[in-house]
Formats: C-alpha cells, structure tokens, sequence
C-alpha cells in the first residue's frame, strides 16, 4: 500500500480545458516532487518542493502551474495544454536529509493524462 | 551532459537469472537507485548503492563499480511476477536525480 496517492488516476482533456491534478503523501516526508513520465523515455523532473518552497522549476512551460499549499499535498493545475503533453504524471515525496544522497524517493500511482 | 543509459528491454525464462546492466556519466555521483515499474503502478524502491560492491535483498542484488561508471541489477529464481520496467537514477553532485529510461523486462514459462 504506497504512501501517496494520485487523483484523478485516469484524465483526458481538450486543449482549451483547465484541470487539476492531486497529490497526498502519508509518510511525514518534507518534499514533493513532480515527474512527467512518457514512453521509453526518462522521468523528466518538473518541480520540487522542499519544506512547501519551490526550490526547482526545470524550465517547465507556463501551461504547468504547480501549487504546495502544505508539506503533504501537492498539486498540478493545467490549462491550455498540447497533445504532446499526454503522458504520465507522477508525484513523488522524500524526507531530505542533510546531504547524504541517501534520500529514497517514494512515487504515487500516476494520473494517466491524454490532450485530444 | 549527463547520461544514463540501460539496455530497452530484455527476456529472460522463469526460474533463471538475469543481469540488467546501467552505465552513466554524470557530474559528480552521490548514489545509485534501482527502482522496478510494473505497467501502470508506481515505480518502487528496489535498492540504493554509494560504495562499490555487491548489496543483496533475497532474489535482488545490485552492484556498483564507480571507477567504471557501472552498475548492475541481478534478479535470480524469475518469477512472472518479475516483468517489469527496472529504472536506474543517480544522484549528481547538484543532489539531482538523473533517471535512465529504464529496461522492460519479459519472464517467459
């Protein structure tokens, strides 16, 4: 049973729609992250968030707007977004040490999204 | 640029052993992760390496070799259960984690 959890698990959107997805996390962590996950490639990083600041942005285009409003929930708010943007998207949390590079992270489900 | 790299996909037979292997350059290295995706789930912790040599978990065992820029994953008595995407990511010298794309991994009978 993971510790965090994804909604909606499936989302399929027109171009012109604005929707949000959610993230919890039950494991007391102090990060959240935010991948994007597309076939056969790599999880590309979107954001993190450590102690609720967004310390990472990886030059995500503007539709994306993320949103922390605490250290166990994490959101991703869409709009305007291109069919190219179909992919999973996976939230992930960790608790951040001091610099051990011992931090595991933790994924939640994923919300399988599709732009027609 | 930083790089990983892990072979597409592999097949290997129920009961047997199979190696997936992962290669990378990245600036700096403060750990190795292996982490196994079943289609459509989240992907899970599998094992986490920073000194070389050889870690075993039951069935998994992986092993680092920083002078080569190297690890591996050894999966032994495959069970179905195994197929599965395995995902290699290495932390850099920023604390970033850089992801492999991962090896989809068939168990046939």
């Amino acid at each position: 049973e993971t510790g965090v959890t994804q909604t909606p698990r499936h989302l399929v959107m027109g171009m012109t729609n604005k929707k949000s997805l959610k993230c919890e996390q039950h494991l007391g962590h102090n990060a959240m992250y935010w991948y994007k996950q597309s076939a056969k490639k790599p999880l590309e990083l979107m954001f993190v968030y450590s102690l609720e600041e967004r310390v990472e942005n990886n030059s995500v285009p503007s539709r994306f707007s993320p949103e922390c409003p605490n250290s166990s929930h994490l959101f991703l708010h869409l709009h305007t977004l291109q069919p190219e943007d179909s992919a999973l998207y996976l939230c992930a949390s960790s608790q951040l040490a001091s610099g051990t590079g011992a931090e595991t992270q933790y994924f939640g489900p994923g919300t399988r999204l599709l732009v027609l | 640029g930083q790089n990983i790299d892990q072979p597409t996909e592999m097949t290997a037979t129920e009961g047997a052993i199979v190696q997936i292997n992962c290669t990378y350059q990245t600036s700096g290295f403060n750990g190795l992760f292996w982490y196994q995706q079943h289609a459509g789930e989240a992907p899970t912790f599998l094992s986490y390496n920073v000194l070389d040599g050889l870690e075993e978990k039951g069935r998994f065992s992986s092993f680092l070799s920083r002078s080569k820029g190297y690890s591996y994953l050894l999966l032994k008595e495959l069970q179905m259960k195994d197929s599965a995407s395995y995902l290699c990511a290495v932390r850099d010298s920023n604390y970033q984690l850089i992801w492999g794309a991962g090896t989809k991994l068939i168990i046939k009978p």
